[in-house]
């Protein structure tokens, strides 16, 4: 089946380290992006990619850090830097153009 | 700023009544307009799709409508259902970017 796969599915943190999270995607399409939401807040865009070794920073990058090595996979390293870390992570893709926007099942990241 | 506004936030009815979900957008040079379902701890799911180009779209017990002009996006569901108790989010395209509402909040009630 095509799909999005996010994974782990929860991931906890301690103080100082950085975390990895994983997106893989098998609908061939061109663009992937990285979401963040909070209670009661949309979703915030973190980094997008429209094409492989090229990705751009959204309205709230900072303390992260994203590669595009392959079409089919876009990883999001949370950085000691993000201070708040804690919430939950969606990735989606899309094709280019006038097209929807898929998403996998999300990551729940908790500091402890 | 590109800005999103559903309303209500939250939601409540009984099983079998209509309802109709708002969403307004700041952007008229959008490209499409998507629905979306969200569970508790999950993501979202699509529902419906509209281009730029269309005025409704229909799955099922759901339709979607669209006026560019006035930044308005409507969700109709009918004859509700207990399973349909979820948040309900639209989303509008432009360019590379698609820019989100914070939802609605619907509960059905048996």
């Amino acid at each position: 089946d095509g799909g999005i796969t996010q994974s782990p599915k929860y991931l906890f943190r301690k103080e100082g380290q950085n975390v990895t999270l994983s997106c893989e995607q098998n609908l061939n399409h061109d663009a992937m992006y990285w979401y963040r939401q909070d209670p009661g807040q949309g979703l915030r865009l973190i980094y997008y990619s429209q094409i492989v070794n090229d990705f751009q920073k959204g309205d709230i990058a900072e303390g992260y850090s994203v590669s595009r090595e392959k079409k089919e996979s876009f990883p999001l390293t949370v950085t000691s830097a993000q201070k708040n870390p804690t919430a939950f992570y969606l990735c989606a893709s899309s094709y280019q153009g006038v097209t929807e926007a898929f998403f996998g099942q999300g990551t729940r990241l908790t500091v402890v | 700023k590109q800005e999103v506004t559903q309303i209500p936030a939250a939601l409540s009815v009984p099983e079998g009544e209509n309802l109709v979900l708002n969403c307004s957008f700041t952007d008229s040079a959008i490209y499409n307009l998507q629905w979306f379902r969200q569970d508790p701890g999950k993501g979202l799911t699509s529902l419906l799709l509209i281009q730029s180009s269309q005025r409704e779209q229909t799955s099922g017990r759901l339709n979607a409508s669209l006026d560019k002009s006035s930044g308005r996006s409507t969700l109709y569901i009918a004859a509700s259902q207990p399973g349909d108790s979820a948040t309900y989010l639209c989303a509008f395209r432009t360019g590379n970017q698609f820019y989100f509402g914070t939802g609605t909040s619907l509960t059905v009630i048996p």
